[in-house]
């Protein structure tokens, strides 16, 4: 049973325009949640976090909405870049550092076009 | 920069055979991880290292083990390769201020 899901596997949005990436998670002790970048042929890099103290957490073009009371987190990317194509992976964790307990989402294959 | 090296890029073993990859993280971190990474399932803990010689199960440890004999060096172990052990292989540690993962490039193994 996914603790975390994202239920879209892929996604495709013009460059200039807004991608959104959404996630749900089950697990109510969940507390911090994390995006992660994934190219191909490569190890996932750190993209964003949230705690679940806040609502919102912007870094430059990404910014990280979480819905506390419906379980729910989107990533946006304003505006979307070609260098922006790859797989992003939402996770979960009931503490801040606690990658031991990290929970991974399936992953979202972002394409964007020229 | 934290730098993650796994010591195979790709590697095609035989059913059967004993499957050793290496992971070196340069700075001095505790946490180390393997984990594997399957189109349709995500990344899967395989195996934690929290300390030299120090080791938790993950997820998914049938048919691994682990060796932890230096504080860098993190090594992952098939002790009998069966195709379905085919996958990529991604090693990792954490900061111990942020908690952000850094992850080597990834191994791909294939087991014919």
């Amino acid at each position: 049973d996914q603790q975390v899901k994202q239920n879209s596997p892929s996604l495709s949005v013009q460059e200039g325009r807004i991608s959104i990436l959404n996630c749900d998670y089950t697990n109510s002790m969940f507390d911090y949640f994390l995006w992660y970048k994934k190219y191909p042929a490569e190890g996932p890099t750190f993209l964003i976090s949230i705690s679940s103290i806040k609502d919102k957490n912007e870094d430059g073009r990404f910014t990280v909405f979480l819905n506390k009371s419906a379980k729910h987190l989107s990533l946006h990317i304003v505006p979307s870049q070609p260098g922006d194509s790859a797989v992003y992976f939402c996770a979960a964790s009931p503490r801040a550092g606690n990658n031991r307990k990290l929970i991974w989402g399936l992953g979202t294959s972002l394409a964007v076009n020229p | 920069d934290v730098k993650v090296t796994q010591s195979s890029r790709y590697l095609v073993k035989r059913t059967g055979e004993k499957v050793f990859l290496e992971c070196v993280q340069d700075m001095d971190h505790e946490n180390m991880f393997w984990y594997r990474q399957d189109p349709g399932l995500g990344l899967r803990l395989i195996y934690f290292s929290y300390d030299v010689k120090m080791k938790e199960k993950g997820d998914i440890p049938e048919g691994y083990s682990v060796s932890r004999e230096k504080k860098e060096r993190f090594s992952l172990i098939l002790e009998s390769a069966s195709t379905n052990q085919t996958s990529m292989y991604l090693c990792a540690t954490d900061t111990p201020h942020t908690g952000e993962l850094f992850f080597g490039e990834g191994s791909r193994l294939t087991v014919l």
